[in-house]
């Protein structure tokens, strides 16, 4: 079947704008995770969804990021008032319930000039 | 402190050497998967593995949980698995907790098998 898909798959952005990073897990995976990779920080967790809530949200690295999941399944990761250090590869991952295996999308590279 | 310690960071191997990549992890874990990160950044699952032994094809993984540790083992190496070898694992801070699998990544190590 059809894996974890993001789009865009690459976004450059202006400095102060604000960008929206989308994610569709694989049918019928209802645990949800963002993560983000970058040269400093390696693969860092951002944020869980078990279905439509988000139990754990201590990753997000400011209130500049929100993310939402609607219908159990797309999740979209909204960063405000982009900065430099926002660029990164923005990962998202999905598993048939928390704690089992996750799945990883191909990512979006996001760079802010 | 450090919670996930992959060795070694780097590793360099001619086509069809054999060799093994460790993952120390700080506390009780409840998840460990091994990935393998290819050229375009896509991640690879390889193994969920928190305990016990597994195999597909040339690889192998062993995690003994009770001492914190899982190695993952490479046998005939080839030019197509070189790349970045991530361990990640789901702690449970002093054995309690919730579980609902927020992964914490090692460093990684970068394989690179020369032909």
């Amino acid at each position: 079947g059809a894996g974890v898909s993001q789009s865009p798959s690459n976004k450059v952005t202006e400095k102060g704008k604000d960008v929206e990073l989308r994610c569709d897990p694989i049918s019928g995976h209802t645990a949800l995770y963002w993560y983000r990779q970058s040269l400093g920080q390696g693969l860092e967790f951002l944020i869980y969804f078990q279905g439509n809530s988000a139990p754990d949200k201590s990753g997000l690295p400011s209130d500049r990021f929100s993310a939402e999941r609607t219908g159990g399944s797309v999740s979209t990761l909204t960063i405000q008032r982009t900065q430099q250090e926002d660029s990164a590869v923005y990962l998202c991952a999905s598993s048939y319930r928390g704690a089992y295996e996750q799945y990883f999308g191909p990512g979006t590279r996001l760079t802010v000039t | 402190g450090i919670q996930v310690e992959q060795s070694p960071p780097d590793l360099i191997l001619q086509e069809g050497a054999n060799s093994t990549l460790r993952c120390n992890f700080s506390d009780s874990v409840n998840n460990l998967q091994w990935f393998h990160q290819n050229p375009w950044g896509q991640l690879i699952n390889l193994f969920y593995i928190p305990s016990g032994t597994k195999q597909n094809g040339r690889l192998s993984a062993t995690t003994v949980a009770t001492e914190r540790y899982s190695l993952l083992y490479i046998s005939s190496s080839q030019t197509t698995d070189s790349g970045v070898y991530f361990c990640a694992v789901e702690l449970l801070r002093g054995g309690r907790g919730t579980s609902y699998g927020k992964l914490t990544f090692g460093q990684g190590t970068i394989l690179t098998v020369h032909p």
